[in-house]
């Protein structure tokens, strides 16, 4: 079956533009998740989803960084009044859920600059 | 999540076992050992995750000590698209949103040269 898709694949925009990241998860995966990922640096985690249940947003850095999901489907990533420093490969992931050990399918992710 | 510790880097030639090393001596007794790697553009890939026995995938091996304070992921025959950074993450088993998210550090630059 397909695997986890995003989009746009690439998204320049300018400093104090709002932008917003598509991620499709995989059917029938309950647990979606939003990671950042600088160049040269480690993924860092953003924002976790997991059915019904309150998210994880402990990895937002700041409050100009939100994000949605609509039922188990589709998540978006917005991030209003973009900086500099936002810029970065924005992956999603997801996975069946449940105990939170199932493996994260990733997807391509956004590049997202900055201008 | 406990903390891991991996070498920076590490070359293996083509055809050879790839022996990456992490260790994690803070692990505590519910918390699973896994392993990405992320090929150059592309989002991670998973590849094996254990507790405290050795497994083993189609993909790799995994081989954690007794103590549990440390493992091995072995690629047994490594090629030249297991070029890669290898990522060895402790994960706290349990339900809810508390317990999903993945804690990636630096990793390990694999090269596998011809």
């Amino acid at each position: 079956g397909a695997g986890v898709s995003q989009s746009p694949s690439n998204k320049v925009t300018e400093k104090g533009k709002d932008v917003e990241l598509r991620c499709d998860p995989i059917s029938g995966h309950t647990a979606l998740y939003w990671y950042r990922q600088r160049l040269g640096q480690g993924l860092e985690f953003l924002i976790y989803f997991q059915g019904n249940s309150a998210p994880d947003k402990s990895g937002l850095p700041s409050d100009r960084f939100s994000a949605e999901r609509t039922g188990e489907s589709v998540s978006t990533l917005t991030i209003q009044r973009t900086q500099q420093e936002d810029s970065a490969v924005y992956l999603c992931a997801s996975s069946r859920g449940g105990t939170g050990l199932n493996e994260q399918y990733f997807g391509p992710g956004t590049r997202l600059t900055v201008t | 999540d406990a903390k891991t510790t991996q070498p920076p880097s590490m070359d293996c030639a083509e055809g050879r076992a790839a022996n990456l090393p992490c260790n994690h001596s803070t692990i505590s007794g519910n918390e699973y050992v896994y392993w990405y790697r992320q090929i150059h553009s592309q989002g991670p890939q998973y590849i094996i995750h254990g507790l405290k026995n050795n497994e083993t995938n189609e993909m790799a091996s995994l081989i954690i000590t007794e103590d549990r304070k440390s493992s091995t992921l072995i690629l047994p025959h490594a090629t030249l698209r297991d070029t890669a950074v290898y990522y060895c993450i402790v994960r706290v088993a349990g339900g809810g949103t508390s317990y999903g998210k993945l804690t990636f550090g630096q990793g390990t630059i694999l090269t596998v040269h011809p």
